[in-house]
């Protein structure tokens, strides 16, 4: 059972433009969530975070939006640049666990 | 960002033989750090946490036996996969924990058993 899911296998967008992922989970318990950056045959890099307490968090070009009672939470980028091209994990800690329990990841594309 | 560093980055393996993998945080102080593994085109599972000082926490369904986790002081802890299989062929992070929950992770090792 996946507790945390990522239903967008892919997404293309124009450079220039918002990319927004998205990432549901099920354990009422996650009190965290980060959001990380993976290119082919290297470790995720760290982007954002958010704690459960919070609705959003900014770093820059990079925003997550927390929705506890839908149980969801999204990763904007504006705007969306080339280099922004990776596979992008949601991650989630809580329920009495220290690792993270990741999703299966969004390949974002981003076309010239 | 933190820095993580893995070590080899890539080995080759004959069936039956063990292989140490490193992981070494190189500008902060970790207590914790956590091996994860990535199967081809699936997500990152969470094998074991590696406490500085004490025994590694496993998660279900991951042998201790053969995953041999051993966290020898604040900047590195090493996985030891003992008597390898092809299935055991994979991608092996670890990553270290920094401040509240952020997790910095290294660039992986690709183990391929033969």
């Amino acid at each position: 059972d996946q507790q945390v899911k990522q239903n967008s296998p892919s997404l293309s967008v124009q450079e220039g433009r918002i990319s927004i992922l998205n990432c549901d989970y099920t354990n009422s318990m996650f009190d965290y969530f980060l959001w990380y950056k993976k290119y082919p045959a290297e470790g995720p890099t760290f982007l954002i975070s958010i704690s459960s307490i919070k609705d959003k968090n900014e770093d820059g070009r990079f925003t997550v939006f927390l929705n506890k009672s839908a149980k969801h939470l999204s990763l904007h980028i504006v705007p969306s640049q080339p280099g922004d091209s990776a596979v992008y994990f949601c991650a989630a800690r809580g329920g009495g666990a220290d690792g993270l329990t990741f999703g299966k990841g969004t390949h974002l594309i981003i076309q010239p | 960002g933190a820095v993580v560093s893995q070590h080899p980055s890539r080995v080759i393996c004959k069936s039956g033989t063990s292989v140490k993998i490193e992981c070494r945080s190189l500008d902060f102080q970790a207590t914790t750090m956590f091996w994860y593994r990535q199967f081809p085109k699936q997500s990152l599972m969470l094998m074991a946490t590696s406490n500085e000082g004490s025994k590694a926490t496993y998660e279900q369904g991951v042998e201790k036996d053969k995953f041999l986790i051993n966290h020898a002081s604040l900047t590195l802890s090493t996985l030891t996969v003992t008597s390898a299989h092809p299935e055991d062929s994979s991608f092996y992070i670890c990553s270290a924990r920094r401040g509240q929950a952020e997790q910095y992770f290294g660039p992986g090792t690709r183990l391929t058993v033969t």
